[in-house]
């Protein structure tokens, strides 16, 4: 199993509706999540991070937290165009004790369809 | 401006160099981290530095080695017993604190062998 998880996709998603990925972690003492977005032939950029359970929203973006479930998942309001990108989860494992290390998922493809 | 630079942009190898890729940052990060991205896959850790003169191997260190001079650079030598090097080299920084391991990457390098 590995540690992070993500669907490789693509999501294909029309204009303007909502986007939804989702991420699951193994690592139960995990403390911090975050979401990258990353265009092709570029580097990620960090575009939310969660620590506690519930909602967290930034803008067009909610990343929601449930650590019993060990699930993380972010959605895209009123997708546009401009958001096809990968998007990478990462999580910082064994509850910092390593550090400021990241463990990232595979990513998840999504196109946004005019 | 505040940044991490990376460079090259793009680098070719010939079979048995040993290539050395520039990172450098002026946010003032203590930790430095390096990681390799191939085609369609997340990203996997190759070493970190979370201060200067001090490093750790992180997931795939074999054919790889770093330095930590100085609390901005970062630099990584991808050596001949890398039997495949090619991929998009990231490097990344982020301050040390209890509880933010925001991680923030510089725009990469395409290392290709020829």
């Amino acid at each position: 199993q590995k540690e992070v998880e993500q669907n490789s996709g693509p999501l294909s998603v029309p204009e303007g509706a909502i986007a939804s990925l989702n991420c699951t972690y193994s690592d139960r003492v995990s403390q911090s999540f975050f979401w990258y977005r990353q265009y092709s032939g570029k580097s990620p950029e960090l575009i939310m991070s969660i620590y506690s359970n519930g909602d967290k929203e930034d803008g067009r973006f909610t990343a929601q937290l449930n650590k019993a479930s060990q699930y993380v998942s972010l959605l895209i309001r009123d997708s546009q165009p401009s958001d096809s990108a990968t998007y990478l989860c990462a999580v910082n494992p064994q509850g910092g004790a390593a550090g400021n290390k990241l463990t990232f998922g595979g990513g998840t493809r999504v196109l946004v369809k005019p | 401006d505040g940044g991490i630079t990376q460079s090259p942009k793009y680098l070719f190898r010939k079979e048995g160099q040993n290539v050395t890729l520039s990172c450098e940052q002026n946010l003032n990060h203590d930790a430095m981290y390096w990681y390799r991205q191939d085609p369609g896959q997340g990203l996997r850790l190759i070493y970190y530095s979370q201060i200067v003169n001090d490093f750790q191997k992180g997931d795939i260190a074999e054919g790889y080695s770093v330095s930590r001079e100085k609390k901005e650079s970062f630099p990584l030598t991808v050596t001949s017993a890398q039997k495949n090097p090619t991929a998009f080299y990231l490097c990344a920084s982020s301050i040390v604190t209890s509880g933010s391991p925001e991680q923030f990457f510089g725009p990469g390098t395409r290392l290709t062998v020829l």
